[in-house]
């Protein structure tokens, strides 16, 4: 099994481009989320779904939209991309949405530049 | 905001020691995660203590939680220069079920 995967690895944009990040993961978990970490920081949560066919905002979502797409795969997208933009994106998947939550598991990460 | 803070934010040792790191938080939790980054890596996930537990391990882990102070310690024993990450602990609160981030310790461990 692959785990989480996501494309691209590495992408540098200019101020007000668009762009799709990309997550699948191969586990059968039903929820998914989009990180956003800053250097020397923690990680922030932009958007999750707890389940296909639900989205919800997290703790930064300005400037962003996703999209869960199937079961596997939850999409985040930069409509008009600014330089507070930059960071590393990572996804993540948990297997169960409960008031306990659960561990999640993270893809590698996406490197962002907005120049 | 950042729910967990942790504490150190960088330890450096020398092999075969213990590392300790430290997390507090504000809110009531359902439970406290600890999870590594290794250098452009993704997090993995090392061990989940829910808030009726006080204590637990894992290999060489230690885990503790105490609700009243509200804090938590993960111990690592006989250190090895692969445990070199960061580790970043993560609470759940009790009013809902995400997961927030501490800003994390770096550790290093010398060979």
């Amino acid at each position: 099994n692959a785990g989480v995967t996501q494309t691209p690895k590495f992408q540098v944009l200019k101020t007000g481009q668009s762009m799709t990040l990309q997550c699948a993961q191969d586990m059968n978990h039903n929820s998914m989320y989009w990180y956003r970490q800053d250097p020397g920081m923690g990680l922030r949560l932009i958007y999750y779904s707890a389940s296909e066919g639900t989205t919800d905002k997290g703790e930064v979502p300005n400037g962003y939209n996703v999209s869960r797409l199937n079961k596997r795969e939850f999409s985040l997208r930069l409509e008009s991309a600014a330089p507070s933009q930059t960071s590393v994106y990572f996804c993540a998947s948990s297997g169960l949405w409960s008031p306990e939550g659960d561990e999640q598991f993270f893809g590698p990460g996406t490197r962002l530049t907005v120049l | 905001s950042q729910q967990g803070e942790e504490d150190p934010q960088a330890l450096s040792i020398q092999e075969g020691e213990n590392a300790t790191m430290n997390c507090s938080y504000k809110t009531s939790i359902n439970n406290l995660q600890w999870y590594r980054q290794n250098s452009g890596r993704g997090l993995v996930h090392l061990i989940l203590i829910r808030s009726n537990e006080r204590e637990k391990h894992s290999g060489r882990l230690r885990v503790t939680l105490d609700t009243s102070k509200k804090s938590s310690s993960l111990l690592i024993t006989a250190s090895r220069a692969a445990d070199t990450a960061s580790y970043f602990c993560a609470t759940v609160e009790t009013s809902g079920s995400r997961l927030t981030f501490g800003e994390g310790t770096q550790l290093t461990v010398n060979p």
